[in-house]
């Protein structure tokens, strides 16, 4: 079955740790998306990919990074400079760029700083 | 700042009973996409509905679209205790999509 697949499903950060998150997709879309989200919040856009070895900074970028080196994968990694990083990971892709299909999202990571 | 805002924040209905909830955003988009999210879990998507369509269709969901008001709404129609979750809109523009902060519905049986 084609899906999105992130992991792990929980993740505990001591501060200052780097920490990176999974996210692979079989679906062959061609962009990719994180976004944060918080207690009883939306999603706010942290990084996005609309093909391989290219990504753009979304709202929320700073203390992030990203790479793009396969269509397939997509991960984030959360550094030490990202000063509150306790929330809710959600990736998400789509085959054309959401314009006709919306997004498919993985089940997220919980990151916890401990 | 968050593009779209639900409204409202929180909605709580019996079983058999109709729920509307209403997205505002701020700039001109390509689309608007409405997903579900269960307790700590991913977002699916429900439906989407362009900027040149002012009604859309899908099962028990009807959604609208008035551009000159920036503004969009959900309805689910004989809602069951199933539907129970938290409902986002997200506007596309410029190749990325910006969410709402949700509508958290509640339907009791």
């Amino acid at each position: 079955d084609g899906g999105i697949t992130q992991s792990p499903k929980y993740l505990f950060r001591k501060e200052g740790q780097n920490v990176t998150l999974s996210c692979e997709q079989n679906l062959n879309h061609d962009a990719m998306y994180w976004y944060r989200q918080d207690p009883g919040q939306g999603l706010r856009l942290i990084y996005y990919s609309q093909i391989v070895n290219d990504f753009q900074k979304g709202d929320i970028a700073e203390g992030y990074s990203v790479s793009r080196e396969k269509k397939e994968s997509f991960p984030l990694t959360v550094t030490s400079a990202q000063k509150n990083p306790t929330a809710f990971y959600l990736c998400a892709s789509s085959i054309d760029r959401g314009r006709g299909t919306g997004y498919t999202f993985g089940s997220g990571t919980r990151l916890t700083v401990v | 700042s968050q593009q779209g805002e639900e409204d409202p924040q929180a909605l709580s209905i019996q079983e058999g009973e109709n729920a509307t909830m209403n997205c505002s955003y701020k700039t001109s988009i390509n689309n608007l996409q409405w997903y579900r999210q269960n307790s700590g879990r991913g977002l699916v998507h429900l439906i989407l509905i362009r900027s040149n369509e002012r009604e859309k269709h899908s099962g028990r969901l009807r959604v609208t679209l008035d551009t000159s008001k920036k503004s969009s709404s959900l309805l689910i129609t004989a809602s069951r205790a199933a539907d129970t979750a938290s409902y986002f809109c997200a506007s596309l523009n410029a190749g990325k999509s910006t969410f709402g902060d949700g509508t958290t519905l509640t339907v009791k049986p």
